[in-house]
C-alpha cells in the first residue's frame, strides 16, 4: 500500500463549479498537510498548508483534515479556467521535512 | 514571500557535458533544499536532501557520483548532472525550506527541463 493514495484521473468541470479533490493516507505519523498546484512545465506552488486536523480557507480554497480517517480534502469554489492545473497532496511528519506526495490530479475547468 | 528561483529554465546539450543546476531561495533562509526529478505526468521524485554546510543525503538508487549537491549557503544549492548522457533527460526541480521550530513547508523553483542529445 502506498503511503499517499490520490486518484489521478483527470476531472473536468465547468467554469463556476466546485472542485473536490483527496487524498487518503496510511501513515499515522503525518501531521503537516500540503496541496500544491502544478502547472505544465513549471513547478509546484504552495496552496495550503495546514497543521494536524481541521479545516482551512483561503479565498476560494478550502482544506481539509480528517485524522481520525486519514482523509485530506481540497476545494475549489467557483472555479476559473485558471484554476486548470495538476493538484498534488503532500504530507510530512513532525520533525521530518520530507514529504510523501500524492501522484497528483489534472483538473480542467471549462470555461 | 518564499520564493525560490531555479536557473537555468532549460538547457539541451551534447551527450557527456556536465550540467550545472542553480537555486536560490531569494527572500529566506533554506536550512534544507531538496532536489526532485519528474517524469512526464507523474508525481515528483526526491533525489537528495541537503542541509546548508554538511553533506546532501541521496535516496536509494540515486548516483551521488553522477548527481553532485552542493549547499555551500543558506540561500543556494547547486545540482550538477556530471557526464550527462540521454537517459538523464528529465524536468529537474528544486525546493527549499525555512528556519522553524515546527516543520517548514517546501517552496519550488520552476524546474529545469533537461535534454541531452
Amino acid at each position: 500500500q502506498k503511503e499517499v493514495e490520490q486518484d489521478p484521473g483527470p476531472l473536468s468541470v465547468p467554469e463556476g463549479a466546485i472542485v473536490s479533490l483527496n487524498c487518503t493516507y496510511s501513515n499515522s505519523a503525518f501531521q503537516y498537510f500540503m496541496w500544491y498546484r502544478q502547472y505544465s512545465r513549471k513547478g509546484p506552488e504552495l496552496l495550503m498548508y495546514t497543521y494536524s486536523s481541521g479545516n482551512k480557507e483561503d479565498g476560494r480554497f478550502t482544506a481539509q483534515v480528517d485524522k481520525s480517517s486519514k482523509y485530506i480534502s481540497l476545494f475549489i469554489r467557483d472555479s476559473q479556467p485558471s484554476d486548470s492545473a495538476t493538484y498534488l497532496c503532500a504530507m510530512s511528519a513532525s520533525g521530518n521535512n520530507r514529504l510523501a506526495f500524492g501522484k497528483g490530479n489534472q483538473v480542467v475547468v471549462i470555461p | 514571500g518564499a520564493v525560490v528561483s531555479q536557473h537555468p529554465s532549460w538547457v539541451i546539450c551534447k551527450s557527456g557535458t556536465s550540467v550545472k543546476i542553480e537555486c536560490r531561495s531569494l527572500d529566506f533562509q533554506a536550512t534544507t533544499m531538496f532536489w526532485y526529478r519528474q517524469f512526464p505526468k507523474q508525481s515528483l521524485m526526491l533525489m537528495a536532501t541537503s542541509n546548508e554546510g554538511s553533506k546532501a543525503t541521496y535516496e536509494q538508487g540515486v548516483e551521488k557520483d553522477k548527481f553532485l549537491i552542493n549547499h555551500a549557503s543558506l540561500t543556494l544549492s547547486t545540482l550538477t548532472v556530471t557526464s550527462a548522457h540521454p537517459e538523464d533527460s528529465s524536468f529537474y526541480i528544486c525546493s527549499a525550506s525555512g528556519l522553524g521550530n515546527s516543520n517548514q513547508p517546501q517552496h519550488f523553483g520552476d524546474g529545469t527541463r533537461l535534454s541531452i542529445l
